[in-house]
């Protein structure tokens, strides 16, 4: 029973390219959740997307991030024109229901460093 | 903004020693986590607390969430090396939003043989 499952495990981008993370959630789940890490901080609420929708996007910078979570295939966050400041770790989590009762497992993280 | 203020934040003790680990805030969760996060590795979740005053044992450690619901305290006895790690508090506020967790900084634990 393979767990969350994000790639690449680390990324490195010049400035001004497009990054693209990617995450596979534990199977049965449709509840996607993306965090970022910076250095010296806390992990950070992005966005909360169930398949094909997005339900909460209020942690996301308006510009430059974007989320989805098709109906087939992995959950992709997407970074356009990176900048040094979004070097972070990006983890993905899922579950089977929404909610802090319900378990929401976490994957390896995306390590991206923009250079 | 709620923030969660998590103390000390190292903390470098012998095998077998115990400790205790806090996290304070000023606003009220309706629920709250406790992780350990190794490095390059995602959360673990150690423990969900629910009830203001709730204590959970798992093992070695024990949790406890404050009566006002807006701390918790971590206790290891006789910590071991394999206890080593980033350990993260996290709460919910569960107004309509309680899958939104919202992290503190962590306090990163070593324990030397």
């Amino acid at each position: 029973n393979a767990g969350v499952m994000q790639n690449p495990r680390h990324l490195v981008r010049r400035r001004g390219q497009e990054a693209r993370l990617r995450c596979s959630p534990m199977k049965g789940h449709s509840h996607v959740y993306w965090y970022r890490q910076l250095p010296e901080e806390g992990l950070k609420f992005m966005v909360y997307l169930q398949k094909e929708n997005i339900i909460d996007e209020s942690g996301m910078p308006k510009e430059r991030f974007s989320a989805e979570f098709p109906k087939e295939g992995p959950s992709i966050l997407r970074i356009q024109q990176v900048v040094r400041g979004d070097s972070a770790a990006y983890f993905c989590a899922s579950s089977s229901l929404p909610g802090v009762n319900t378990e929401a497992f976490f994957g390896q993280g995306t390590r991206l460093t923009v250079v | 903004t709620q923030l969660l203020e998590q103390s000390p934040q190292f903390l470098s003790i012998q095998e077998g020693e115990n400790l205790t680990v806090y996290c304070n805030s000023s606003s009220v969760f309706s629920s709250l986590q406790w992780y350990r996060q190794e490095p390059g590795e995602g959360p673990v979740l150690l423990v969900t607390v629910v009830t203001g005053g709730e204590v959970k044992k798992l093992k070695r450690l024990t949790f406890q969430f404050g009566d006002a619901r807006k701390d918790s305290s971590l206790h290891i006895t006789a910590a071991q090396p394999g206890d080593t790690g980033l350990y993260l508090c996290a709460g919910a506020n569960g107004e309509g939003s309680n899958y939104k967790l919202t992290f503190g900084k962590g306090t990163l634990l070593t324990v030397n043989p």
